[in-house]
């Protein structure tokens, strides 16, 4: 596609109800990353992939968040049992290629999730 | 640990002017990338610029340019010549050489006055 989407692009959920937001990268985009940006904050790094390859989940903030790119192209991420506190907007970024070399990352517009 | 303080939160320029955005970060590394990206209301986060540490000439983009002070760990934007569709929020960002995930400032909220 043109650029990275995501969806849904809102989320409503109860506390305690599981979500799963979906990230379509760049075709051809090896890295994937996810990012929480809280209302009034800057983005803060979750996990990345490259490829299939879960390679950090350092920022993610509990053992109910998790990631996944099975195929090394769509990711999912998943947060199971949701808190108020998980009320955020999700970004999802793809690049080409990774390491040391610089790629820009493509962002997608987010996903807005405001659990109630 | 990397850190990037953004100290205001807000910031006004009529238009046609130019606004300076600041930016510090704190880092114990020699290599890195800097970045500043505009997010408007549709969330897209855009780059607008970036600069690589070990290049001493500031980075320019059109009408933005950055001033890159290394030692002082500053790096701040400049708008010249402000458009309305310059009004959102930029962030700053950093990145090491060796780590993917970038590392954002909380944000200055830019407003464009006609």
């Amino acid at each position: 596609g043109a650029g990275v989407s995501q969806s849904p692009r809102y989320k409503v959920a109860k506390r305690g109800q599981d979500v799963a937001l979906r990230c379509d990268p760049i075709s051809g985009h090896v890295s994937l990353f996810w990012y929480q940006q809280a209302l009034g904050q800057g983005p803060e790094f979750l996990t990345y992939f490259q490829n299939e390859a879960q390679l950090d989940k350092s920022g993610l903030p509990s053992d109910r968040f998790f990631a996944e790119r099975p195929e090394g192209s769509v990711s999912t991420l998943k947060i199971q049992r949701t808190q108020q506190e998980d009320s955020a907007v999700y970004l999802c970024a793809s690049s080409r290629t990774s390491g040391r070399s610089y790629n820009e990352q493509f962002f997608g517009p987010g996903t807005r999730l405001t659990v109630l | 640990a990397q850190t990037v303080t953004q100290s205001q939160p807000e910031m006004s320029v009529q238009e046609a002017e130019t606004v300076t955005l600041s930016c510090t970060y704190d880092t114990s590394e020699s290599d890195y990338y800097l970045f500043w990206y505009k997010q408007p209301p549709s969330r897209q986060m855009i780059l607008v610029i970036r600069q690589e540490a070990y290049k001493q000439q500031n980075a320019t983009e059109n009408r933005f340019s950055v001033n890159f002070q290394k030692a002082a760990k500053s790096f701040s934007l400049k708008i010249s010549d402000s458009q309305l569709g310059d009004a959102a929020m930029y962030f700053c960002a950093y990145r090491t050489y060796n780590n993917n995930d970038m590392r954002f400032g909380a944000g200055t909220r830019l407003t464009v006055k006609p």
